[in-house]
């Protein structure tokens, strides 16, 4: 009964530092999202995969790269971390048939100094 | 203008009272809404969804859409200090579809004080 597994749930880089954020989901979900949220700004969309073999930009993308590696696992990838970077990011799933609730993961705290 | 706002309180309330929270939006194309709880340090827990006009019941929580207003809320009766947490409104334009283009407002802190 795993749902949506993130790893690390922490994690601290250096300005310039590169690293991958980890997500798979165990609920045949076709959909799957990256979220960061930050204070006073909510959640506010990476990227998304909307089936198995494609992924497109949300409201946020600058600085990030994802990768939906097969139907279970969807990353996201900072190249080079930056400070404005530092918040929680959230991986989400659904089952991609619309109108159905996102399952979040525990989230990944992230500071950049 | 945010496309879905909510007061970000803190709204206290007295244990037992019924805590009433708010949520206004601005795409009128928008079909489904979904309110989720979020305690501190954790992730958002869907609560409730609605997707017609009129009132949804489901336990202690009424979801209530008035579409022709843009406008959700939130109702929790006999409000617990569990209860405590901060309350995401979601909103989603598509009726189906792949991608749900959901956008989330800032969220309300919801204090029930013992």
């Amino acid at each position: 009964n795993a749902g949506v597994t993130q790893t690390p749930k922490f994690q601290v880089l250096k300005t310039g530092q590169s690293m991958t954020l980890q997500c798979a989901q165990d609920m045949n979900h076709n959909s799957m999202y990256w979220y960061r949220q930050d204070p006073g700004m909510g959640l506010r969309l990476i990227y998304y995969s909307a089936s198995e073999g494609t992924t497109d930009k949300g409201e946020v993308p600058n600085g990030y790269n994802v990768s939906r590696l097969n139907k279970r696992e969807f990353s996201l990838r900072l190249e080079s971390a930056a400070p404005s970077q530092t918040s929680v990011y959230f991986c989400a799933s659904s089952s991609g048939q619309g109108n159905e609730k996102l399952f979040f993961g525990s989230g990944t705290q992230l500071s950049v100094l | 203008q945010k496309e879905v706002e909510q007061n970000s309180g803190p709204l206290s309330v007295p244990e037992g009272a019924i805590a009433s929270l708010n949520c206004t939006y601005s795409d009128r194309v928008s079909q489904s809404f979904f309110w989720y709880r979020q305690y501190s340090g954790k992730s958002p827990e869907l609560i409730m969804s609605i997707y017609s006009n009129g009132d949804k019941e489901d336990g202690r929580f009424t979801a209530q859409l008035n579409k022709a207003s843009q406008y959700v809320s939130l109702l929790i009766r006999d409000s617990q200090p569990s209860d405590s947490a901060t309350y995401l409104c979601a909103v989603n334009p598509f009726v189906s579809g792949g991608y749900q283009k959901v956008t989330f407002g800032t969220g309300t802190k919801l204090q029930v004080i013992p």
